[in-house]
């Protein structure tokens, strides 16, 4: 199975500071038909997890373009660029290219 | 608007069964793969089961197959998840998802707890 593993788990940030998180899978995301199924899902305290950004780097409607996603190959990052109250909660990078489908293990933003 | 709707959740013993189901609404079902992720408690995220939409293929985590059985009726726009042979490790909250690679929306989940 693709490992995937974020850094750092734990991301104490001060409002309206940036925040950056790191993603980095144990082989290639790029599939067969040229994609990159690199997604990154935001989880508020109690809730569902949400999609912010899929296919590294194109943000989902409704997400604040203070959210962005870059990266490619095995390396990926979300990048928060003005930290708000809202976005408490756990990140995770999740990849699409290989079954199983895998996850991070999360990077919880908290204020600090 | 997306809709999923989770049902079925409960307290079993080890060893035994249950049946998740999955409601969904706002969007053409049949063209969509769906799949079940499950969160332990505490814990992160897992894939569980996908069912192709197009290509009606499946596909199960080693850690279900052989166990676990997901089936859809693109009649009734639902996607089920037989669970046999329960253990102790499939205590999680059940999340089904539109999608499988491309997975957008998530429901509020269903916690499912394997204990006697």
């Amino acid at each position: 199975d693709v490992v995937m593993t974020q850094s750092p788990l734990s991301l104490p940030v001060t409002l309206g500071q940036p925040a950056s998180i790191s993603c980095r899978s144990s082989q290639s995301l790029v599939h067969s038909d040229g994609n990159t199924y690199l997604s990154w899902f935001q989880q508020r305290p109690g809730q569902s997890p949400r999609r912010l950004i899929y296919k590294v780097s194109n943000r989902d409607s409704g997400v604040p373009d203070r959210f962005s996603g870059s990266g490619s190959g095995t390396d990926f990052t979300l990048k928060i660029s003005r930290v708000e109250a809202e976005d408490v909660g756990v990140y995770y990078c999740m990849q699409g290219t290989h079954w199983p489908y895998t996850f991070g293990p999360g990077a919880k933003l908290e204020i600090k | 608007e997306v809709q999923l709707l989770e049902s079925g959740g409960g307290l079993v013993q080890p060893g035994g069964s249950l049946r998740l189901s999955c409601a969904a609404s706002g969007f053409n079902f049949n063209s969509y793969t769906m799949s079940w992720v499950r969160q332990a408690p505490g814990k992160g995220l897992e894939w569980v089961a996908i069912f192709g939409g197009s290509s009606g293929r499946t596909y199960y985590a080693n850690s279900v197959k052989g166990r676990f059985a997901i089936s859809r009726d693109n009649s009734k726009n639902t996607v089920d998840l037989q669970m046999n042979s329960l253990r102790a490790e499939d205590t999680a909250v059940y999340h089904c998802a539109k999608g499988g690679r491309d997975t957008d929306y998530w429901g509020q989940g269903t916690l499912v707890t394997v204990s006697s």
